[in-house]
């Protein structure tokens, strides 16, 4: 099955740089969404975009659904310690029910 | 508190020794999902249900099954579990289609094949 790619695999930082991955893909998607894991736990819903060139932010968190429909982007400024995780993206194709996550992007904070 | 549980949190199993992963939602959510996280694959899905007694296989179904007798529980079966399938195991729920409804997660499901 499709998969989506994202970079960099891992990254490691100091705390107060700012961060950024992406996501892409050989085919369209008309749903882009970003999910953060902490350790141990379950994935949980950072940004939904949905629409081409769209930009949303979160807090310190800013993602972009980028013009071609084939990849994504999201940014985080400022990191914290507690920004550790795993962060997924996802996409989703139109008139379809099935949600493609990427292989995920695996963040450390040190202070 | 509106959630996703999953039962057990951890299990380690022989080769095909029938097993069974509860999952239940209290949110009255119609979509229901299974994925497994392996290392470097990030998650891919294993079944998917659109609500009771609608399934549809995922990216990787086989060695798996599911069913959907009532809308807020979605178990899923290893008929003769394989050490391959061990992974980290998640469901996940959401009021309808997803992507226009966020996916809530349950606190995974460490198997261990052996």
């Amino acid at each position: 099955g499709q998969q989506l790619n994202q970079s960099p695999q891992s990254m490691f930082i100091q705390e107060g740089e700012d961060v950024s991955m992406n996501c892409t893909s050989s085919s369209i998607f008309n749903t882009w969404l970003w999910y953060k894991q902490d350790p141990g736990e379950g994935p949980v819903l950072l940004i939904a975009l949905y629409k081409a060139g769209e930009l949303t932010s979160n807090g310190r968190l800013t993602a972009q659904f980028g013009i071609t429909r084939k990849d994504s982007f999201l940014n985080i400024s400022a990191s914290i310690p507690s920004d550790v995780g795993i962060y997924f993206c996802a996409g989703l194709k139109r008139n379809t029910d099935k949600l493609i996550f990427g292989t995920g992007t695996r963040l450390q904070v040190f202070p | 508190e509106a959630q996703v549980t999953q039962n057990p949190r951890y299990l380690i199993t022989v080769t095909g020794k029938k097993l069974t992963v509860t999952c239940s939602q209290n949110m009255n959510h119609e979509y229901m999902s299974w994925y497994r996280q392996d290392p470097g694959l990030g998650l891919r899905q294993i079944y998917y249900s659109m609500n009771v007694e609608v399934t549809d296989k995922g990216d990787v179904p086989e060695g798996y099954k599911v069913s959907r007798k009532e809308k807020r529980n979605f178990p899923l079966i290893l008929e003769s579990p394989s050490p391959n399938q061990t992974s980290l195991y998640f469901c996940a729920s959401s009021l309808s289609r997803p992507g226009k409804n966020p996916l809530n997660f349950g606190p995974g499901t460490r198997l261990t094949v052996t």
